[in-house]
């Protein structure tokens, strides 16, 4: 069974500092990993999709990698702001049969300005 | 066609009642999911629909979860006899299928569900 862990679940920063946050799963045959945006009280917003044949995506001050080997992703945000404030989740999805997406915790940041 | 729409955006039920939520998922879109989110946890997935055909289901979703899809368009989650551990954020999502390509999922803002 894929399991997905976020760490750290929760980061404060002050603005302008660059950040990682990271996301493991313990099944390495994935199709592809997301990257999502989470709002107090709202859905998601995708920011990144990682085809498994990927490496790594970039949008703007958001860049994320995928190492499918070893079971890792990394999201990297630049000169963070105080609007990059929200919980950020990774989600993988394994094989193109079957199409749900398992889900880490979530990180939690803050970006104090 | 500018997102996933979901319906009502909070609902507050007491428990025993039956609640149905709906999803609209993006017109072109023919996968449409249905995910739970508790507090501080990620969203889990209770099932998935291609088309009108509802092809997988979470062992989270009881007899007392039903979920359609007719004609393949929008979709309803019904909850029978609501209880509190049914109180969590309900998620729809949409993606396309083209063979050989994963397309992400978007998703709608959610339906809070609070059984009182």
């Amino acid at each position: 069974k894929q399991e997905v862990t976020q760490i750290p679940a929760a980061l404060s920063v002050p603005e302008g500092e660059n950040l990682v946050l990271n996301c493991s799963f313990t099944d390495s045959a994935i199709y592809n990993l997301q990257w999502f945006r989470q709002d107090p009280g709202k859905g998601l917003t995708s920011l990144l999709l990682i085809q498994s044949s990927q490496r790594e995506q970039t949008s703007g001050r958001l860049n994320a990698s995928l190492d499918k080997s070893s079971g890792r992703s990394t999201l990297y945000i630049a000169a963070s702001q105080p609007g990059d404030s929200a919980t950020y989740l990774c989600a993988v999805r394994v094989g193109n049969a079957g199409n749900m997406l398992t889900f880490g915790g979530g990180t939690r940041l803050m970006v104090k300005p | 066609d500018t997102g996933v729409s979901q319906d009502p955006r909070h609902k507050i039920t007491k428990r025993g009642q039956n609640v149905t939520f709906r999803c609209d998922p993006i017109s072109e879109h023919n996968r449409l999911y249905w995910y739970r989110q508790t507090l501080g946890q990620g969203p889990e997935f209770l099932t998935y629909f291609q088309n009108e055909a509802q092809l997988e289901k979470s062992r989270l979703l009881s007899d007392r979860f039903s979920a359609e899809r007719p004609k393949g368009s929008f979709s309803t989650l019904e909850i029978q006899r609501t209880e509190q551990g049914d109180s969590a954020m309900y998620l729809c999502a949409s993606s396309p299928e083209v063979a050989g390509f994963g397309y992400g999922y978007t998703f709608g803002s959610g339906t809070r569900l609070t059984v009182v």
